[in-house]
């Protein structure tokens, strides 16, 4: 079965500690995305990147870091410098000439206290 | 700037009745856009888009939408609403030149009243 996974589903850290959010893909598809959801904000994206080893801040890049040094890997890393990291994160792919049409992971619900 | 607005934050709908999701967008030229639908502590599902031609889009579950450029808006509706849909609901739009950028509404969470 082709999808986008990731993993852990919850993920609790202390406040001051980086962690990485894992996300794999098997469609091949040439873009992924980063997405952070809070509630009543909807979904606001925080990187992208369209091909491998290039990566594009989105709106809320501020805190977080992302390599991409294979195709269908995209993983993200909330560093201690992210305010506000207690969110849920979702990362997305999509074949690089139909950008918009983006597929969804299940999401991580990242706690940090 | 593009922006997206879902007036609505939350609906309640009896099984069985018809339902319409609002969604305007403010964008300079003619939009791609997009709906999708979150169950709670899921991923979203891509239900349906507008690229471009006949207003009217067909997408999946027994959901419609429909581009009305007069209005800047892309209203997604169903005939008649399962207790299945009881979801999360979020209009996007396609931010141009920005490679895959989707700008996403604020969502709107609907209930199904048995």
């Amino acid at each position: 079965d082709g999808g986008i996974t990731q993993s852990p589903k919850y993920l609790f850290r202390k406040e001051g500690q980086n962690v990485t959010l894992s996300c794999e893909q098997n469609l091949n598809h040439d873009a992924m995305y980063w997405y952070r959801q809070d509630p009543g904000q909807g979904l606001r994206l925080i990187y992208y990147s369209q091909i491998v080893n290039d990566f594009q801040k989105g709106d809320i890049a501020e805190g977080y870091s992302v390599s991409r040094e294979k195709k269908e890997s995209f993983p993200l890393t909330v560093t201690s410098a992210q305010k506000n990291p207690t969110a849920f994160y979702l990362c997305a792919s999509s074949l690089r000439d139909r950008s918009y049409e983006q597929y969804f992971g299940p999401g991580t619900r990242l706690t940090v206290t | 700037a593009q922006s997206v607005t879902q007036p609505d934050i939350h609906i309640t709908v009896s099984e069985g009745a018809s339902l319409e999701l609002r969604c305007n967008y403010s964008y300079g030229a003619t939009p791609y856009l997009f709906w999708y639908v979150q169950s709670p502590g899921q991923g979203l599902q891509l239900l349906l888009k507008y690229f471009s031609g006949d207003t009217l889009v067909q997408g999946i579950k027994g959901f419609e939408a429909e581009f009305k450029r007069s209005q800047s808006s892309f209203n997604l509706r169903k005939p008649s609403v399962h207790w299945s849909d009881a979801a999360e609901y979020f209009c996007a739009v396609g931010a141009g030149n920005q490679g895959g950028k989707l700008i996403f509404g604020q969502g709107t969470e609907l209930s199904v009243k048995p």
